[in-house]
């Protein structure tokens, strides 16, 4: 059981927008940077939002991220076909001295 | 470009030993630490701890102690992972994954390896 709680599953129709929550407490999200990443079906995960709302290279800006208190969320613009995929929310937690990762949200674009 | 080049697919009996090695390439391996993530079939992230590449440091989580050992070789610019007396459980794909520090952001990952425990 983690201690970041991600919705199971989210769906979309294309060009539509989505959010994906991930819940956590003041040892967690409340206290440091939260990190996105996108797990295409059989492929290894892959960086798409760091500190909190700051995007790498090459990553589009239909990707955004958010924070508020114990909360962040993952928003995506103009869903495609190939935005289907489990998303992970990812940051530190000190009570663990771990890093804790969110049980991840599958994505379908209906 | 970084990239990490993981080994590939194992397949082991029960209460054997297995060695997955991640080559790293394209940026200075020991100015950043290498992470070790499991992911068991159809679940989600989980992480195992880190290694100093500039010391060669080891931190488990609890949970993934005793039976697993990281490792490096820094003259070929190489992590390991070491499971011993491996159980069915084990049985899931291991990622490496670069980060500034231990409480960073993985920002590159390996391709991941498949591990599989049956008899």
């Amino acid at each position: 059981q983690s201690v970041l709680t991600q919705p199971p599953s989210v769906s979309a129709a294309p060009g539509q927008k989505v959010t994906i929550s991930c819940s956590g407490s003041t040892s967690n999200i409340g206290n440091d940077y939260v990190s996105w990443y996108q797990q295409l079906p059989g492929t290894a995960p892959k960086l798409l939002i760091y500190d909190d709302n700051k995007r790498p290279s090459g990553i589009p800006d239909r990707f955004s991220g958010s924070k508020s208190g114990t909360s962040a969320t993952l928003g995506i613009t103009g869903l495609q076909t190939g935005d289907e995929a489990d998303y992970y929310c990812g940051t530190w937690d000190s009570s663990l001295s771990a890093v804790a990762f969110g049980g991840g949200t599958k994505l379908t674009v209906l | 470009q970084v990239q990490l080049v993981q080994s590939g697919s194992e397949l082991k009996k029960p209460g054997a030993s297995v060695k997955v090695s991640c080559k790293a390439s394209g940026y200075s391996f020991t100015t950043y630490a290498m992470n070790w993530v499991r992911q068991a079939p159809g679940q989600g992230l989980e992480w195992m701890g880190w290694i100093n590449t500039n010391t060669g440091n080891p931190t488990y989580v609890q949970g993934f102690t005793g039976r697993f050992v990281f490792s490096l070789d820094t003259s070929v610019n190489t992590a390991y992972l070491q499971i011993s007396s491996l159980k069915a459980e084990d049985t899931a794909v291991y990622y490496c994954a670069r980060a500034w520090g231990p409480t960073d952001y993985f920002d590159y990952w390996g391709q991941g390896t498949l591990v599989t425990v049956s008899s």
